[in-house]
This record gives structure tokens, C-alpha cells and sequence, in this order.
């Protein structure tokens, strides 16, 4: 699976928008771009996943550069509960295994 | 609806005893993970099953059985239990492996060892 860089944290303040970078400049055309955040003392859970175009679910946006080399979760309102560690995970759509690979993600903290 | 559990919470053990962590889904996955997660570092795979009745190795399986007998079960054993095992472990499940959105991985609540 090709390698994801992301900055180890970053700090948003309650109710304003968060961007949070991934950079996966040797991303193949079949891989995914997959989010997952975990909650202090909680398991992974999945956040949103896109292949070339933007996303939108009820919890983020996925926003996808048009050469794929680089990706932005977009949290619109931070709340409290959104502080986390945010994944950024490639996965082959063809995969074989499906196991997920961590790497250390993204500290987010939010500020009341 | 459950989703992934995972028993037991909490467990300290003596180096050199042994003991099952068990993982149960209730979504009729085929696919199971056991992750460990290290303090300040992402999950690793220890083992996976495709399906009932497989197992294969992860990253970091040294030390670590595993078993499905049952689709719904798949259970992570410590043979000798060692201080390096100490960790926090992950049991995940999903439909399927590819990337697409079928193949969403949920994770259980996870299990804290402590091996004195």
C-alpha cells in the first residue's frame, strides 16, 4: 500500500471549520482514499472515503486534488467530540487482504 | 445490533501465562482483523481471517495464535505471555476487502493487557 504523510497535529477552535492534510504523492489510480479517526480510549471508526471526486457524508468532506497526490478532510463546525486521531489510509480497490494500514495521524485538539 | 465486541475490557497478566482475548461480530462479515496499538503509534495487523475456518499472518504475529472456528468469532491467543505484549488490541470486521465502501472496517472497543 503506498505511503501517506500527515502533520502529527494540528488545534481548532470549537464551532470554526478544520482542514486536515494527507499528502500520498505515490497514490496508483486503484487506490482509495480513506479516513478514519479515533476517539481517546476508542477504536477506529470510519470517517469517508472517495477515489477522484469530492465527497460529502453527514460527519466531513473529502476533498481530493485533481492529480490524486493529495487529499483534505474537511470537519465544517468542530465540535468538543471531534477531538481525535484522524487516519488518512490508502486501500487498493482490488485488494486481496483489506487490512488497514495506520500510520501515526493527525492530533487534532479542539478549543471551547 | 452490536457491532464488533470485544472481551475481555481490561486483563494483567504474569510473564509466561497464557490467555484468550475473544472478538464477536453480529454484521455476517467475512473478514476479521486483530490489530495491536502501541502508545502513540498507529494499529498493527496481527492476524486476519477471509472466512471461516482460515487464518493468515500480519505484520506482527510472533507470539500470537488465532482461530475461527465460528463466522461470527474469531479469538486472538497469548500461548506465553511476554511485557513486550503489552498493548492495547483492536478486533475489526468487514464485508469485504477491497477499497470501496463495502469493505468499511469495524473496529471493537479494545482490550488493555498489561504483562508484569
Amino acid at each position: 500500500d503506498a505511503k501517506t504523510t500527515q502533520p502529527n497535529s494540528m488545534e481548532s477552535n470549537e464551532e470554526e471549520p478544520v482542514h486536515l492534510p494527507c499528502n500520498h504523492s505515490t497514490i496508483s489510480g486503484t487506490d482509495y482514499i480513506h479516513w478514519y479517526r479515533q476517539l481517546p480510549s476508542q477504536g477506529p471508526e470510519y470517517v469517508i472515503h472517495g477515489l477522484t471526486s469530492n465527497v460529502n457524508n453527514r460527519m466531513a468532506s473529502l476533498a481530493i486534488a485533481e492529480d490524486r497526490k493529495s487529499s483534505t478532510l474537511i470537519l465544517h463546525r468542530a465540535t468538543l467530540r471531534d477531538a481525535a486521531v484522524y487516519y488518512c489510509i490508502l486501500r487498493d480497490a482490488g485488494g486481496s487482504q483489506g487490512n488497514l494500514i495506520f500510520g501515526k495521524g493527525t492530533k487534532l485538539s479542539v478549543k471551547p | 445490533n452490536a457491532g464488533v465486541t470485544q472481551t475481555p475490557k481490561f486483563r494483567v497478566l504474569k510473564t509466561g501465562q497464557s490467555m484468550t482475548l475473544l472478538c464477536a461480530q453480529d454484521m455476517n462479515h467475512e473478514y476479521m482483523y486483530w490489530y495491536r496499538q502501541d502508545p502513540g503509534m498507529g494499529l498493527r495487523l496481527i492476524h486476519y481471517s477471509v472466512g471461516e475456518g482460515t487464518t493468515a499472518k500480519g505484520e506482527v504475529p510472533d507470539g500470537y495464535n488465532v482461530s475461527r472456528l465460528k463466522k461470527q468469532n474469531f479469538l486472538l491467543g497469548l500461548e506465553s505471555a511476554a511485557p513486550s505484549q503489552t498493548s492495547v488490541y483492536f478486533c475489526a470486521s468487514s464485508y469485504s476487502p477491497s477499497g470501496s465502501k463495502a469493505d468499511t472496517q469495524y473496529f471493537g472497543p479494545g482490550t488493555r493487557l498489561t504483562v508484569l
